[in-house]
């Protein structure tokens, strides 16, 4: 079975604070990939970030940083120093070739 | 310039009506998709086709039929409209599949009373 879980269903936090939004995926297949994406409150989708099943190097854009562990069937995603415009749904996801499965999301909110 | 638009943005149509929302991407990508989202946020792919050729076909019912006239266009045509296909169906593109980067289209609020 192929699955993806965001536990957290949302997160507040205080600006400048570090949050961690948790995804951690099930799939028997060895090759896939896994996605990050944004939804602000204005509704349009953002692609964040993919990584595929053989790279496990850790990745860091400005403030966000992807945290990917095939030992744990994780893919986490940390945003340092959050800032209001943080504040967004973001969505985990699976794609094993044809098959591309989300996560129910976490809302995250980032109080000034 | 946009990059991915969809048209109309709003769609407000009575059951058992036939709909289609249009979408276009200018960036010279080779693959589209079609992804719905419920009024709970539960995002869903629906199709994705690469050089016009459809590659995921998720399970959607046989009512919803995505056509690709090109490249550049990826159409969704809704037959028989039912109240559970009220949603926000987005339209993305992405260079290549699988998708390094994707762009999506600002989503089409589909209504069906």
């Amino acid at each position: 079975a192929q699955k993806v879980t965001q536990a957290q269903t949302e997160i507040s936090v205080v600006e400048k604070e570090d949050v961690t939004l948790d995804c951690v995926y099930e799939t028997r297949d060895t090759t896939y990939y896994l996605f990050w994406y944004k939804q602000p409150p204005s509704g349009e989708l953002v692609f964040l970030i993919r990584r595929n099943s053989f790279d496990e190097q850790n990745e860091i854009s400005g403030r966000y940083s992807w945290n990917f562990q095939k030992s744990t069937s994780s893919f986490n995603f940390t945003i340092t120093a959050s800032q209001v415009v943080d504040s967004a749904v973001y969505f985990c996801a699976l794609d094993n070739f044809n098959k591309f499965y989300f996560g129910s999301g976490t809302k995250l909110n980032v109080k000034p | 310039d946009t990059a991915v638009s969809q048209t109309p943005k709003y769609l407000v149509t009575q059951m058992g009506n036939d709909k289609s929302i249009k979408c276009e991407q200018n960036l010279g990508h080779d693959t589209m998709y079609w992804y719905k989202q419920d009024s709970k946020k539960f995002l869903k792919i629906m199709f994705s086709y690469n050089n016009k050729e459809l590659i995921i076909n998720e399970t959607v019912p046989n009512r919803f039929s995505p056509k690709s006239p090109d490249k550049a266009h990826l159409n969704l045509h809704i037959n028989s409209l039912e109240l559970g296909d009220s949603a926000v169906y987005f339209c993305a593109s992405s260079p290549a599949y699988p998708a390094n980067e994707q762009y999506f289209g600002p989503g089409t609020r589909l209504t069906v009373t």
